[in-house]
């Protein structure tokens, strides 16, 4: 079935450092691709998104790329704020098409704190 | 600025009680889902509704636990009774089917929680 792996934390970096944390994906059909974010005591919020292969998600400095060939959507960022400390998540959903159900499939999320 | 809410924000109650939580989706989503969040298990889904009817409650306990959308304005998540495992944030999301060129895909948008304690 369709399923998420992204690298286990907690990540720890000094403000400025570069941040990647990696995301692959097993799916049997054509995904969309998503980067959610969780801040301390809210609810997931979308980071970025793609539909297919090749496009690039971009939101608040984030990037990730939809990677087919590799099967993997990593998530970039040049440098890191404070503010960024959060849980981030890799998710996956299904095609929407007759029986499919275009239900989300998470990863099992990724501390990030960045110190100052 | 469209926002899912969800009702209690916290509730403390006692093992045997009845517990329902409440969600209002997005005016015009018309898919909404109930996840469950513990730091044991992460994000798990319970169920979920497509124009109001129940799709998939496969990863919901039967035997204590009911999920309900009444009107397209709000969704329950009912526990009955509750147990002190049932402890844990509960998030409702909702959705909107979205063509992108090419296969649709369900982009979802997550009310804060009701953080549930249960003694």
């Amino acid at each position: 079935g369709d399923s998420v792996t992204q690298m286990e934390g907690p990540v720890t970096l000094s403000e400025e450092a570069f941040l990647t944390i990696n995301c692959t994906y097993t799916a049997t059909g054509y995904p969309s691709l998503f980067w959610y974010v969780q801040y301390p005591g809210e609810g997931l919020q979308l980071l970025l998104k793609a539909t297919k292969a090749d496009d690039k998600g971009s939101n608040k400095g984030f990037e990730a790329t939809y990677r087919k060939e590799t099967t993997s959507f990593h998530l970039e960022k040049g440098s890191v704020q404070v503010s960024d400390s959060a849980v981030y998540f890799c998710a996956l959903s299904d095609q929407v098409r007759g029986s499919t159900l275009g239900r989300l499939y998470f990863g099992r999320g990724t501390q990030l704190t960045v110190w100052p | 600025d469209a926002r899912v809410t969800q009702t209690p924000r916290d509730k403390v109650t006692e093992m045997g009680q009845e517990v329902t939580m409440r969600c209002q989706p997005i005016l015009g989503h018309n898919t909404v889902f109930w996840y469950r969040q513990t730091m044991m298990q992460g994000l798990e889904l319970l169920a979920y509704f497509r124009n109001r009817a129940p799709l998939d409650d496969s990863g919901m306990p039967k035997d204590r636990f009911s999920a309900e959308m009444p009107d397209a304005t709000l969704a329950t998540l009912k526990i009955q009774p509750s147990e002190p495992r049932d402890s844990a944030v509960y998030f409702c999301a909702s959705g909107l089917t979205r063509l992108a060129g090419g296969p649709t895909y369900n982009e979802q948008f997550f009310g804060p929680g009701t953080r549930l304690t249960v003694l």
